[in-house]
């Protein structure tokens, strides 16, 4: 299976640009998607294909990334944003999650 | 508004069988591919397995293979996923996703039902 690292927590301010890193263990090419997860609530989907931000998630929301190395960025951080931030891949059989990266409001 | 609603969660032997049953409305549900994904607590998502829009196809991880069937009533909209033989290791909770795109991301998601294996 293909796994997807991403490193387990950040904090930073409100106001912040904060940068969310996932590696995955082969080239998913853009298969890449991420997902915001709130405590006590089901996860929803942020953006797709690596790229682009799904309707209605807030611009300030971005993810870039080919390959093997892919980033969600939010720029600036609320603190609405608080919630653990998941990476899928979908380019090898079967679909895989990255371990999410806990993000903290100081 | 697209909406989907699991139930059938619950305490379960471990052995046992359980049958979750997940409703869809706000969509035409005999057009999309449909998914299940479970989250045990503290846990990062694992997708179970899927199933094309008319049926005619499942998928499944290799995790459950052989234990789980995913099934669908595109007449009432409901998506099934029957589980048997279960390990403590099932204890999670089961969530209802529909696919985009060819099902290669997961645009909605249910509230999830929970499942605890235990005796």
């Amino acid at each position: 299976d293909t796994v997807l690292t991403q490193s387990p927590a950040l904090a930073v301010s409100p106001g912040e640009r904060v940068t969310i890193s996932c590696r995955a263990s082969e080239s998913v090419s853009t298969l890449m998607h991420w997902y915001q997860q709130k405590p006590g609530q089901q996860p929803t989907l942020l953006i797709y294909l690596a790229s682009n931000l799904e309707s209605g998630v807030p611009a300030r929301f971005s993810g870039s990334g080919s390959g093997t190395d892919f980033t969600l960025t939010i720029d600036p951080v609320e603190a609405d944003d608080t919630a653990t931030y998941y990476c899928q891949q979908s380019w090898n059989d079967p679909w895989t999650f990255g371990g999410g990266t806990k993000l903290e409001l100081k | 508004e697209v909406q989907l609603v699991e139930s059938g969660g619950g305490l379960v032997q471990p052995g046992g069988s359980l049958k979750l049953s997940c409703v869809a409305s706000g969509f035409t549900f005999r057009d999309y591919w449909m998914n299940w994904v479970r989250q045990a607590p503290g846990k990062t998502m694992e997708w179970i397995g899927d199933i094309k829009p008319d049926g005619s196809n499942t998928n499944y991880a290799p995790s459950v293979k052989n234990r789980f069937t995913i099934s669908r009533d595109n007449a009432k909209s409901i998506l099934y996923l029957q589980m048997s033989n279960m390990r403590a290791d099932y204890t999670a909770t089961y969530y209802c996703v529909r696919g985009a795109d060819n099902n290669y991301w997961f645009a909605y998601w249910g509230q999830g039902t929970l499942v605890t294996v235990s005796s």
